[in-house]
Order: structure tokens, then sequence, then C-alpha cells
């Protein structure tokens, strides 16, 4: 069966400050996309990042980048300069081949961001 | 932008009381999605639908079915409400396709309680 696992519950940064949260996915599958979400408080789940399985190279977005690791089946998310809106719970999510568009997420990191 | 649309944001009913969640989304999705969300587990696939009048079951379908009638509405069901269905509760689009890197866009969520 395809997982996914975030093995961090909690984490918390000094704002300013650089942060990982990490994120492990089991697949026999080559070709798949992932995800990074992100769900404030009371607010509404976003994309963060994405990251296609056949590009070599890591995806970026601003102060947000992904480690990818596709034999390790690892994919971690970078967030540089953290900042007090950063703070939420992060979700990073699987989503296999196929066009029903399903994905697989992990349990969630809660990240806090301290000033 | 996508704007997907739950009917309430916040919902107590009561043991054995047949309850409706409504979701609508404004950008012609064919996949749309119920998931829901507990501490500690992230979030779980309960129904998807890719066209109208079509569902697939998700990871945890039990206790629950879902309704779409027209291509831009996804409804929810509590059969027979349980305190164990006592939750936040999810709806999601996306588009369809083979290759699609496509994510899926949430709503704010429904925390439904059942008492």
């Amino acid at each position: 069966a395809q997982t996914v696992t975030q093995s961090q519950p909690e984490m918390s940064v000094q704002e300013a400050e650089t942060v990982t949260l990490s994120c492990t996915y089991d697949t026999s599958e080559s070709d798949y996309y992932l995800f990074w979400y992100k769900q404030p408080p009371s607010r509404q789940m976003i994309l963060v990042i994405r990251q296609e399985a056949y590009k070599q190279q890591n995806a970026t977005e601003n102060r947000f980048s992904v480690n990818f690791q596709k034999a390790a089946k690892s994919f971690s998310l970078k967030i540089s300069d953290s900042q007090l809106g950063d703070a939420a719970m992060y979700f990073c999510a699987y989503k296999p081949p196929g066009n029903t568009g399903k994905l697989i997420f992990g349990q969630g990191t809660t990240l806090q961001v301290k000033p | 932008d996508v704007k997907v649309t739950q009917s309430s944001r916040y919902l107590v009913k009561r043991t054995g009381e047949k309850v409706f969640l409504e979701c609508v989304q404004d950008m012609d999705h064919e996949n749309m999605f119920w998931y829901r969300q507990d501490p500690g587990l992230g979030l779980r696939l309960i129904y998807f639908s890719y066209d109208v009048k079509m569902k697939e079951k998700g990871d945890i379908p039990e206790g629950y079915s879902v309704s779409r009638e027209k291509k831009e509405r996804f409804s929810l069901i509590l059969e027979s409400a349980s305190t164990n269905q006592t939750s936040m509760y999810l709806c999601a689009s996306s588009l369809r396709g083979e290759a699609s890197n496509q994510p899926q866009h949430f709503g704010d969520g429904t925390r439904l309680s059942i008492l």
C-alpha cells in the first residue's frame, strides 16, 4: 500500500531562521507527484509547492524549497527566513499515477514560529 | 482563483440524525473529494467523484454516502450520525487528467460535533 509518513508531529523555529520538515513515502511507481500543503489555524488549506517525480531538479517557490530524493523516497520541505505567518500545520501528499486526482496525505507537522 | 465553498463552518448534531454537508466549487473541476481530518491521522479520504453521478469509495467510507447530481456540487451524507463521526470535514476539487500535476483546492472545512 502507498503510504506517506511525517515523523515530526511538531517543530519550532525562530523567526528569520531556516527549518526543514521531513516526509517519506512508500510506492512502487516511478511516475507520480508530490505536494506540500499549508493549513494555517482556522484557515483554508493551500498549496505550498509541488514536485514531479520525473524531474530531478528540486522545486522552489520563493522561501520554500524541497529536497526530493527519489531513490530514498524522501521529500522534505525547507522554509528559509521563517516568518510568523508561516506558523501552520503542514501536510505532505503523494499523488499516484492515474487521472482520479487522489492524494495520500501524511499525518501533518505543526510548525511554531517564535518571534 | 478557485473557490470551494462548504455550507457550514461549524455544525452540531445529535446521535442518529441524518446530516448533510454541502460543497460547491466554481471552476468546473471534474474531481471532487471529501476528507475527514483528525489529530495525528492527517486527512483520510471518505469518498470521491470524478464526474456527475459517479462516485468511488475512499479509505473510510463506512457510515457515509455521497451525492453528485451537478458537476459543481458534492454532498456528504451521514445516514445516522454517531459520536465517532465528530471531526473536521474537508471538501476539495481538482482538474481531471492522466498526467495532471494540478493540485486539489480545498474549502474552509466543517467542524462537525455529534452529541
